[in-house]
């Protein structure tokens, strides 16, 4: 069975500084992939990366970076120089690779950041 | 493109009531997820179809959920009937396989059963 474990309920911090934000996954899948969305206050998912399990790179978008380690399970979510604005829900989640099965989501890490 | 279109937003019902909560999903998608957040229990998937044709239901919480998906356009999720405990924020989801691989969400249906 999938699963998407993210241990941090909470975190707060203040503007500027680096945040991490853990996920560790099990699956028994070769093939996967793992997602990080985003649930501002309004309440929608936003996506913000998929990363197919076959490609280890780490990804950089802006002040987000997303470091993924099979031999860990993990997929760490970064946000460099946090702003208000990123205070939010962050979930990871996993699939498998065809598309048409549903994500296993994680419980959620709720971001504050402060001015 | 118009994404995945859910209706009512928000709906206040009372105990008892009959609840539908309706999506469109995107065009050419072939795929549906219904999903319910909750502070206890989080995203859960509910129920979802292939095709149009239910493939894992065994989310419905019980025999007062049940979920139809006519055509390749249109579902509905039904409550009947309702109770407090189905509060929740319902997300409905679509993806066409082999596709983009992820899931287009909603804006969900904030349901509160008083």
């Amino acid at each position: 069975a999938q699963k998407v474990t993210q241990a941090q309920t909470e975190i707060s911090v203040v503007e500027k500084e680096d945040v991490t934000l853990d996920c560790v996954y099990e699956t028994r899948d070769t093939t996967y992939y793992l997602f990080w969305y985003k649930q501002p206050p309004s309440g929608e998912l936003v996506f913000l990366i998929r990363r197919n399990s076959f490609d280890e790179q780490n990804e950089i978008s802006g002040r987000y970076s997303w470091n993924f380690q099979k031999s860990t399970s993990s997929f760490n979510f970064t946000i460099t120089a946090s702003q208000v604005v990123d205070s939010a829900v962050y979930f990871c989640a996993l699939s498998d690779t065809s598309g048409n099965t549903p994500l296993v989501f994680g419980k959620g890490t709720r971001l504050s950041v402060i001015a | 493109d118009a994404g995945v279109i859910q209706s009512p937003r928000h709906e206040v019902t009372e105990m008892g009531q009959e609840v539908t909560l309706r999506c469109k999903p995107i065009s050419g998608h072939n795929s549906l997820f219904w999903y319910r957040q909750t502070m206890m229990r989080g995203l859960e998937l509910l129920i979802y179809f292939n095709n149009n044709v239910p493939i894992d239901d065994s989310g419905m919480p019980e025999d007062r959920f049940s979920a139809k998906m006519p055509n390749a356009s249109f579902s509905t999720l039904k409550i009947q009937p309702s109770e407090p405990r189905d509060s929740a924020v319902y997300f409905c989801a679509s993806s066409r396989d082999r596709g983009l691989i992820k899931e287009f969400f909603g804006p969900g249906t904030r349901l509160t059963v008083l």
